[in-house]
């Protein structure tokens, strides 16, 4: 089974830091994607990469910033936290260029005091 | 980009029960996908459907990519069913990859 792992499941803190979460996948797949989800709003991708080190903007990147170092980490960076960040993040990844199943982490729950 | 709706909103189902819920988009889409998340967060692949029907045991879905929407079916739904049905389309970017667009979503709860 593909494992996707994000390395927190809770996150507290404070406006004005910066943030790092974490995301691994196990399988080797070329696109991997952050999303936060708010009620109401679905799901709504942030940012996603299709290789190393390349990275493309999604709906919603104002305030983010990704890197993807290692085909299997994309990790994103909230650089000056702010309390509209609050939300919860999910990780995904997927197979190459021809739309295969997503596969999601468990999600980290960031809060921003 | 692509928009994507979901209809409805909200669903409440006594068990046993059957229920359609559906997935318009606005454009040609190379793809498209279902999911259900939990209760307790965790999103899970339900059908991976371009066109055509598929079935999944109490699940199905049809899609009809001429005419721009899916469908999700699920009969004599169980209280596992609950949780939120997201559909998200693919669709190729400028830059060489691809991304999904979710829906905002079905929220479901079956009842005793």
């Amino acid at each position: 089974d593909v494992k996707v792992t994000q390395s927190s499941r809770y996150l507290v803190k404070r406006t004005g830091e910066k943030v790092f979460l974490e995301c691994v996948q196990d399988m080797d797949h070329e696109n991997m994607f952050w999303y936060r989800q708010d009620p109401g709003l679905g799901l709504r991708l942030i940012y996603f990469s299709y290789d190393v080190k390349m990275k493309e903007k999604g709906d919603i990147p104002e305030g983010y910033s990704v890197s993807r170092e290692k085909k299997e980490r994309f990790s994103l960076i909230l650089e000056s936290a702010s309390t509209n960040q609050t939300s919860m993040y999910l990780c995904a990844s997927s197979e190459g260029l021809g739309g295969s199943s997503l596969h999601f982490g468990n999600g980290t729950r960031l809060t921003v005091t | 980009g692509i928009q994507v709706e979901q209809s409805p909103p909200d669903l409440i189902l006594q068990e046993g029960a059957n229920s359609t819920l559906r997935c318009n988009f606005s454009d040609s889409v190379n793809n498209l996908q279902w999911f259900h998340q939990n209760p307790w967060g965790q999103l899970i692949n339900l059908f991976y459907i371009p066109s055509g029907t598929k079935q999944n045991g109490r699940l199905s879905a049809t899609t009809v990519a001429t005419e721009r929407y899916s469908l999700l079916y699920i009969s004599s739904s169980q209280t596992t069913d609950s949780g939120v049905y997201f559909c998200a389309v693919i669709e190729y970017s400028q830059g060489g990859g691809n991304k999904l667009t979710f829906g905002t979503g079905t929220q479901l709860k079956v009842e005793l």
